[in-house]
């Protein structure tokens, strides 16, 4: 079955710095997002993308983050400049539906910002 | 603002027996609220969607039910195994944005 592919699966990094996730979404579908879980809490929101473009973006996904699609393939997340709150689980979600249907979420990369 | 609530408090269950976990809402018209798993350091997997349209929905073991009056979902597991164990994520979504809950943590017996 196809799955989502994240890459790193853990990623440590120290404050200040910029960190770039990686995803391989599946490969008929046109809808991507970006959500992040910290520990003990709910998944949250983050992005969605579609047509190379930003469809939406949450109050967390302010000037330090930005999302690309630079090929055919993979969806990039990159954080500048980290700080120690974005310490987080974050997921790459994928679906061929418009409307936010049946998201097929990645393993995550959990984030570490020291 | 919009809330989803789910039992904060994990459920523990006898191998066996049907599971009922229970998402509510507030200040939400959703058009429709979608039921995911999740196990620990794992993305949440899908499970079913149920329409504001629809009263139930069933898939094997599994049947939510969706009341827009009441603005609460069921979901419920029968003859649940171990293996059912995990955390359960109810979302609801639109046109907008997929908006999850905290999710309810089910623990299976043998």
């Amino acid at each position: 079955e196809p799955e989502v592919t994240q890459t790193p699966s853990h990623q440590v990094t120290q404050m200040g710095q910029e960190v770039i996730l990686r995803c391989v979404p599946i490969s008929n579908h046109l809808y991507f997002y970006w959500y992040r879980q910290i520990l003990g809490q709910k998944v949250e929101f983050l992005v969605s993308f579609y047509n190379n473009e930003i469809s939406e973006k949450s109050e967390i996904f302010d000037d330090q983050f930005s999302v690309e699609r630079p090929d055919g393939s993979n969806f990039t997340l990159k954080i500048r400049s980290t700080k120690l709150e974005d310490s987080a689980m974050y997921f790459c979600a994928s679906t061929p539906y418009a409307t936010n249907e049946k998201l097929f979420f990645g393993s995550g990369t959990q984030l570490s910002v020291l | 603002s919009q809330k989803i609530e789910q039992n904060s408090e994990a459920l523990n269950i006898q191998e066996g027996k049907t599971a009922t976990l229970t998402c509510n809402y507030t200040n939400y018209s959703p058009a429709y609220l979608q039921w995911y798993r999740q196990d620990p350091g794992r993305g949440p997997v899908f499970l079913l969607l149920i329409r504001e349209n629809e009263k139930e929905k069933r898939k094997e073991r599994l049947k939510v039910t969706f009341d827009t009056t009441l603005k609460q979902s069921l979901f419920h597991i029968t003859a649940s195994q171990p293996a059912d164990s995990a955390t359960y994520l109810c979302a609801l979504g639109g046109y907008s944005t997929l908006t999850f809950g905290k999710g309810t943590m089910l623990l299976v017996s043998p």
